[in-house]
C-alpha cells in the first residue's frame, strides 16, 4: 500500500529564514508521481510541483527548491528567505498512474512570523 | 476565468437532513474528485468520476452520493446516513487523470448544528 509522511505537523520560522518541509512516501512501484501542493487560508489547493519517479533532478523555481531522492524515499520542499505570503499548509501527496488514487500527506502548517 | 467554482462556500444543517453542494468546471476537463478535509487529517477521497455518467467510490464514500449528468458539473450530496458529516469539503479536476495537475476550488465547509 501507498503512503506519504509529512512528519512536520506545524513549523514556525520568522521571516527571511529558509524553512524545509519533509515528505516521505513508502510505494513498491518503480513508476510513481510525487506532488507538492500549496493551502492558502482562503482554502483552494495550489499545485506547486510535480515529480515522476524517473527523474531525481532537483528543481529550482525561484525562492522554493525541492529534493528526490528514492534512495532514502524523500521529497523534501524547501524555501529559502521565507514572506510572510508563505504561510500555508503544504501538502505533499503520490499517485501511482493516471487511473489511481492520489494519496496526500496530513499537511505541514508552516507560520512565517513578520 | 477558467477554474473551479463550489458553493456554497458555507453551510449549516440540521441533523437527519441532506444537502447538496455544488461544484461546477468551466476548464473542460474529464476528470472530477470530492475530497473531504478535516483538521489534521489531510484530503481524504469520497468519490471521482473519470467521465460522464460514470463514477467510482473512493476511500470514504459511506453516507454520500453523487451525479456526473455534464462534464461541467460533479454535485456531491451529504445524506442522513453519513455520521459525523462537519468538514470542510473539496472539488477538483484534472484533464491527465491523477498523474496530471489538480485544481481545487475553494471549498465548502458544512456544519451541523
Amino acid at each position: 500500500a501507498q503512503k506519504v509522511t509529512q512528519a512536520q505537523t506545524e513549523i514556525s520560522v520568522v521571516e527571511k529564514e529558509d524553512v524545509t518541509l519533509d515528505c516521505v512516501y513508502e510505494t513498491r512501484d518503480t513508476t510513481y508521481y510525487l506532488f507538492w501542493y500549496k493551502q492558502p487560508p482562503s482554502g483552494e489547493l495550489v499545485f506547486l510541483i510535480r515529480r515522476n519517479s524517473f527523474d531525481e533532478q532537483n528543481e529550482i523555481s525561484g525562492r522554493y527548491s525541492w529534493n528526490f531522492q528514492k534512495s532514502t524515499s524523500s521529497f523534501n520542499f524547501t524555501i529559502t528567505a521565507s514572506q510572510v505570503v508563505d504561510s500555508a499548509v503544504y501538502f505533499c501527496a503520490l499517485t501511482l498512474n493516471r487511473d489511481d488514487k492520489i494519496i496526500f500527506g496530513k499537511g505541514t502548517r508552516l507560520h512565517i512570523l513578520p | 476565468d477558467g477554474g473551479i467554482t463550489q458553493s456554497p462556500k458555507y453551510l449549516f444543517r440540521k441533523e437527519g437532513q441532506n444537502v447538496t453542494l455544488s461544484c461546477e468546471q468551466n476548464l473542460n476537463h474529464d476528470a472530477m474528485y470530492w475530497y473531504r478535509q478535516d483538521p489534521g487529517q489531510g484530503l481524504r477521497l469520497i468519490y471521482y468520476s473519470q467521465i460522464v455518467n460514470d463514477f467510482q467510490k473512493g476511500d470514504i464514500a459511506e453516507g454520500y452520493s453523487v451525479s456526473r449528468e455534464k462534464k461541467e458539473s460533479f454535485p456531491l450530496t451529504v445524506t442522513s446516513a453519513q455520521k459525523n458529516p462537519t468538514a470542510f469539503y473539496l472539488c477538483a479536476s484534472s484533464i491527465g487523470g491523477t498523474v496530471g495537475e489538480l485544481f481545487f476550488g475553494e471549498g465548502s465547509r458544512l456544519t451541523v448544528l
